[in-house]
């Protein structure tokens, strides 16, 4: 099957770096997007990988191997205001995203 | 903001009941996905429309229907309505380039949160 596995729960410091998980099947593989979501609220876009590397956006990067079916997400100096899930989908060759179901994280002062 | 709006943004509502959710895409977007998301639960997929043709299903129950109109905003019904129907339902969108596939961002409106009581 197409499952996307991603950590349920992490916590990390304010200030430090934390890096988020994705693993996913590679067969038919088409891209990899990032969204944040807070709680009762609507997801976001963060990225898209599609070729392997690192995309680095400000505070937050994401990464992609496609031959090994992984990708993960790195936040920098973690703020309170990261406190939120992050959703790793992919796109394979069909009309749907499939969707993980997210990593809970959890800032600490 | 998405760009993207739902109405109502609440709903409460009784067991047996139907409903209606609305939601218009982004300026310009062919492709609309409803998302059910139970209490802290992941995003369901439930389906998409690309320009007004189903694309594609995903766990949507027989109760429930969908349509996308000309003018391309879109329509979630619910009927028969039970408990564990409550949730926040998601619409987003999407340029939806080369048919509706997938590669392109989905951008989510702010959601409808449904309470069957």
């Amino acid at each position: 099957g197409q499952n996307i596995d991603q950590p349920t729960e992490m916590t990390a410091t304010e200030g430090a770096i934390v890096q988020i998980n994705c693993t996913y099947q590679t067969s038919g593989f088409n891209g990899l997007f990032w969204y944040q979501q807070h709680a009762g609220e609507a997801p976001t876009f963060l990225s898209y990988n599609v070729l392997d590397g690192l995309e680095e956006k400000g505070r937050f990067s994401s990464f992609l191997s496609r031959s090994k079916g992984y990708s993960y997400l790195l936040l920098k100096e973690l703020q309170m205001k990261d406190s939120a899930s992050y959703l790793c989908a992919v796109s394979y060759s069909n009309y749907q995203l499939i969707w993980g179901a997210g990593t809970k994280l959890i800032i600490k002062p | 903001d998405s760009g993207v709006t739902q109405t109502p943004k609440h709903l409460i509502t009784a067991t047996g009941q139907r409903v209606t959710l609305r939601c218009s895409p982004r300026s310009g977007d062919l492709s609309v996905y409803w998302y059910q998301q139970s209490l802290d639960q992941g995003l369901q997929f439930l389906i998409h429309y690309y320009n007004g043709e189903e694309r594609a299903k995903g766990n949507i129950l027989e109760r429930f229907s969908a349509q996308q109109f000309p003018d391309l905003h879109s329509e979630l019904n619910l009927s028969s309505l039970e408990l564990g129907d409550s949730a926040l339902y998601f619409c987003a969108s999407s340029v939806g380039a080369s048919g509706g596939r997938t590669t392109d961002t989905q951008y989510f409106g702010p959601g409808t949160r449904l309470t069957v009581l």
